[in-house]
């Protein structure tokens, strides 16, 4: 079945540190990414959805400064967290999709700056 | 903000014991889809509902959709401790758009 590569898996770093997360459709190309974060004990939010070649949508609150969002291809899209602090410790995943077709994801990413 | 909310936001049982969630929505739903997951880890596909009324079954886990699209429910029977963990419906709300629902923490007491 499809498959959506995240890379890393985790990551630890220094507060200041810009981060950059990747999301790889293996095998389709996904015309629609999507990023969500998780923090402990809390749902999966949505952050911002992706279409390729276009500006993302971001979710209200999400500061699209700080999480910078690429969807250069079809089959990869990239989130990069910029000047990264404590509190932006969370686990983050993508998914991605093809037209209407069910979304397929990632298997996250568990980003600890410290 | 989260359109999708789950009842209970938390649930303890012992093992052995039924248990039902539920996922609720103010809009119709196109597409009604059923997570596990444990915090810090990918996502389990459970389910998928798409009709008015559906109801599908996966081992001890029944989960049905409503006639008007707008409630789901989770029914796991004879719960186990295998089955511990977060509980999550996700839905295509606005046509581009999939959010998820605000989650059920699932604890089975072996």
């Amino acid at each position: 079945g499809a498959v959506v590569s995240q890379h890393p898996s985790r990551v630890i770093c220094k507060s200041g540190t810009s981060v950059k997360i990747e999301c790889r459709s293996l095998d389709f190309q996904a015309t629609t990414m999507f990023w969500y974060r998780q923090f402990p004990k809390q749902s999966l939010m949505l952050m911002a959805t992706s279409n390729e070649g276009s500006k993302a949508t971001y979710e209200q609150g999400v500061e699209k400064d700080k999480f910078l969002i690429n969807h250069a291809s079809l089959t990869l899209s990239t989130l990069t967290v910029t000047s990264a602090h404590p509190e932006d410790s969370s686990f983050y995943i993508c998914s991605a999709r093809r037209g209407g077709q069910p979304q397929h994801f990632g298997d996250g990413t568990r980003l600890s700056i410290l | 903000s989260q359109e999708l909310e789950q009842s209970p936001q938390s649930l303890i049982v012992q093992e052995g014991k039924n248990l039902t969630i539920n996922c609720t929505s103010s809009k119709t739903l196109y597409g009604l889809y059923w997570y596990k997951q444990k915090y810090g880890e990918g996502l389990i596909f459970l389910m998928m509902l798409q009709k008015g009324g559906e109801e599908k079954s996966h081992e001890k886990i029944t989960a049905k959709l409503d006639e008007k699209k707008q409630q789901s429910s989770l029914h796991i029977t004879a719960s186990q401790p295998s089955h511990a963990g977060i509980y999550l419906c996700g839905a295509d709300l606005t046509g581009n758009q999939f959010y998820f629902g605000t989650g059920t923490s699932l604890t089975v007491i072996p």
